[in-house]
């Protein structure tokens, strides 16, 4: 299976501010379709996880351009510009790749 | 509006088979395909198995001698079935549909918490 592993655990930062969420596979996340399925998730606190980015860097419908994707292979990163109250939760990287489709352990980003 | 409701017993027995609906509306089940997603308790995601729009199935290796997940397209909801219940089972289960542009859980369920203990 293909491990996601982000850094950091915890991520604590000042509001206004900017937050940058690593994601590293254990192996390229290029399909052979020439896709690259790596998605990001936010699951704030007593909710369900919902969609922010899908295929590395595209933003899902009413994610604010402050959420920017990057990466490419089996490397990326989130980044968070001027974090605001309402980005804290969870955060999850996904593969939709390879099966079995695998999601990261998540990463925390909570105020400083 | 694309909405989707899980529901299911809430409290089951070890070795009991699980039984949950994902009722969905807004968007027809020939059209997008509706995954199945688990939460342990304070833990991570993980994705247990999906539906495809022409009704073919994929499920994760881990559960799949236990999984079965079906849909009834006219009452609009995909059905969960999971046997050998086993504690380790317990969290909360997400029903989740597709995107259209290659997102893979583009809208989610609220979920439903099935706890299994004795």
């Amino acid at each position: 299976d293909v491990v996601l592993t982000q850094t950091p655990v915890v991520q604590p930062v000042t509001l206004g501010d900017q937050a940058s969420i690593s994601c590293r596979s254990s192996q390229s996340l290029v399909h052979s379709n020439g896709n690259t399925y790596l998605e990001w998730y936010l699951q704030k606190p007593g909710q369900s996880p919902q969609l922010l980015i899908y295929k590395v860097s595209n933003r899902f419908s009413g994610v604010p351009d402050r959420f920017i994707g990057s990466g490419s292979g089996s490397d990326f990163t989130l980044k968070i510009s001027r974090v605001e109250p309402e980005d804290l939760g969870v955060y999850y990287c996904f593969q939709g790749t390879h099966d079995p489709l695998t999601f990261g352990s998540g990463t925390k980003l909570e105020i400083k | 509006q694309v909405q989707l409701k899980e529901s299911g017993p809430g409290l089951m027995q070890p070795s009991e088979t699980l039984s949950l609906t994902c009722t969905v509306s807004g968007f027809s089940l020939t059209s997008n395909g509706v995954g199945w997603v688990r939460q342990p308790l304070g833990k991570g995601l993980v994705w247990m198995g999906t539906i495809w729009a022409g009704g073919s199935t994929n499920y994760n290796s881990a559960v799949q001698s236990r999984l079965s997940i079906s849909w009834d397209t006219s009452k609009s909801q995909v059905f969960l079935k999971m046997n050998s219940l086993q504690p380790e089972d317990t969290g909360t289960y997400y029903c989740a549909r597709h995107g259209n542009y290659g997102d893979w859980f583009a809208y989610w369920g609220q979920g439903t918490l099935v706890t299994v203990s004795s």
